[in-house]
């Protein structure tokens, strides 16, 4: 069946670093991807979406590129700030909604 | 106010007692969601409504039902809670439209089941 996998955390950075996330994922046919966001005690907030291949999601400094050749929508952000601290999950649809497992981000000071 | 508002927020129950979670939506979207949150697991999908009569299974329908009594309306129940359902679960709804698009999520249910 479908799937996603994104890389493993915690992650731990320091404020004004570069960020990224690892995302694959498995499909049939043509998947929507998506990258969300969940602050502590909140639900998701969707961050940047593609919707099909080399299109670029990009929000807040935040970017990620469908990539059909490499099966890949990795996230990227040049310069994180602390406010950028939450977990971050890659998600696609293809049948129906598959999230990964989340990696949590902690920018520090 | 919340545009996606999930009641009720925290629930204790015991093995064997009949659950009903209530999602309700402002937004005027037609297709809603559940889905169950995990540790280390992320959100996996219980069921989608694309319109009021339709209902579909998602990856982990078993133990769950649900009704779409209206268009802002989407009910999750667990029929004979079991410990293994102790989550946290959340409702979405997104726009009508090709493939699906952005999600709105609620705040969430934390459901314990002793």
């Amino acid at each position: 069946g479908d799937s996603v996998t994104q890389m493993e955390g915690p992650v731990t950075l320091s404020e004004e670093a570069f960020l990224t996330i690892n995302c694959t994922y498995t499909a049939t046919g043509y998947p929507s991807l998506f990258w969300y966001v969940q602050y502590p005690g909140e639900g998701l907030q969707l961050l940047l979406k593609a919707t099909k291949a080399d299109d670029k999601g990009s929000n807040k400094g935040f970017e990620a590129t469908y990539r059909k050749e490499t099966t890949s929508f990795h996230l990227e952000k040049g310069s994180v700030q602390v406010s950028d601290s939450a977990v971050y999950f890659c998600a696609l649809w293809s049948n129906d909604m598959r999230f990964g497992a989340g990696t949590r981000l902690t920018v520090k000071p | 106010d919340a545009d996606v508002t999930q009641t009720p927020r925290n629930r204790i129950t015991k093995t064997g007692k009949r659950i009903m979670l209530e999602c309700s939506q402002t937004k005027g979207h037609d297709r809603m969601y559940w889905y169950r949150q995990d540790p280390g697991l992320g959100l996996r999908l219980i069921y989608y409504s694309f319109d009021v009569k339709d209902i579909n299974k998602g990856e982990i329908s078993d133990g769950y039902s649900v009704s779409r009594q209206a268009q802002a309306k989407f009910s999750l129940s667990l029929e004979s809670a079991i410990p293994n359902q102790t989550a946290l679960y959340f409702c979405a709804t997104s726009p009508r439209g090709h493939g699906v698009d952005t999600q709105y999520f609620g705040p969430g249910t934390r459901l314990t089941v002793l």
